[in-house]
């Protein structure tokens, strides 16, 4: 069965120091979301590319985060300088197309997810 | 915008019983209602979805129910085993990007 990849599955840094997270989605998956999760809350959407564009990124600290998707398939989400505040799961997920009009029906809004990257910040 | 809350955080049953989430939404709009189940150490998983236009969904022992006028839904485990334990999310989302409004999650504990 298809997943979306993620790498590295831990990673521990320092503060000020800079990270970067890879996200392969499923093949065929037009649409990507990079995930903010805190331990004991739900996820929290940072931004979301259809093909290679940027959907909304309103989420995003621009001033430390960074996302792209250069040439639609795999992405890649850079903190740089990390702080301590963003120790947290950081999930990727795929969906088929998310633009509205497209067809596709129910598969169309099902979110698959990576197993996530748990980052520590000391 | 939207705003989803979910209830209890955490719930513990004995096994075999019956165990229910339930979840509200503010946004009249939202039409589209997932259920996703995370393990330790792993991503969510879609266990069971609904539409707006359906009011109750079955698989074999889960099952979501969705009430539009009281801006509620719900998910039903049935005959509860150990392999059940974990942490469930209800999400909300709107036609317009299919982002979804997630819940605080529910740590479900199944007792032997």
């Amino acid at each position: 069965e298809a997943e979306v990849a993620q790498s590295p599955r831990y990673k521990i840094t320092e503060k000020s120091q800079a990270v970067a997270f890879w996200c392969d989605p499923i093949s065929g998956h037009a649409t990507l979301y990079w995930y903010r999760q805190i331990l004991g809350q739900g996820p929290e959407l940072l931004v979301q590319f259809q093909d290679e564009s940027v959907v909304d990124d309103s989420q995003l600290p621009k001033d430390r985060f960074s996302a792209e998707r250069l040439k639609g398939v795999d992405s890649t989400l850079k903190i740089q300088p990390a702080e301590l505040g963003d120790s947290a799961m950081y999930l990727c997920a795929s969906s088929l197309d998310s633009r509205p009009g497209t067809s596709g029906g129910r598969a169309k809004n099902i979110q698959y997810f990576g197993a996530g990257t748990r980052l520590s910040v000391l | 915008g939207e705003n989803v809350e979910q209830h209890p955080s955490t719930l513990s049953v004995q096994e075999g019983d019956s165990a229910v989430i339930k979840c509200t939404y503010s946004d009249s709009a939202s039409n589209y209602f997932p259920w996703y189940k995370q393990e330790l150490g792993k991503g969510p998983q879609l266990i069971i979805d609904i539409r707006s236009n359906v009011g109750e969904k079955k698989d074999q022992r889960i099952a979501v129910t969705l009430n539009k006028t009281a801006k509620h839904f719900s998910l039903h485990i049935t005959e509860t085993q150990p392999e059940d334990s974990a942490v469930y999310f209800c999400a909300a989302s709107k036609g317009s990007n299919y982002q979804l409004i997630w819940g605080a999650g529910t740590k479900l504990i199944i007792k032997p």
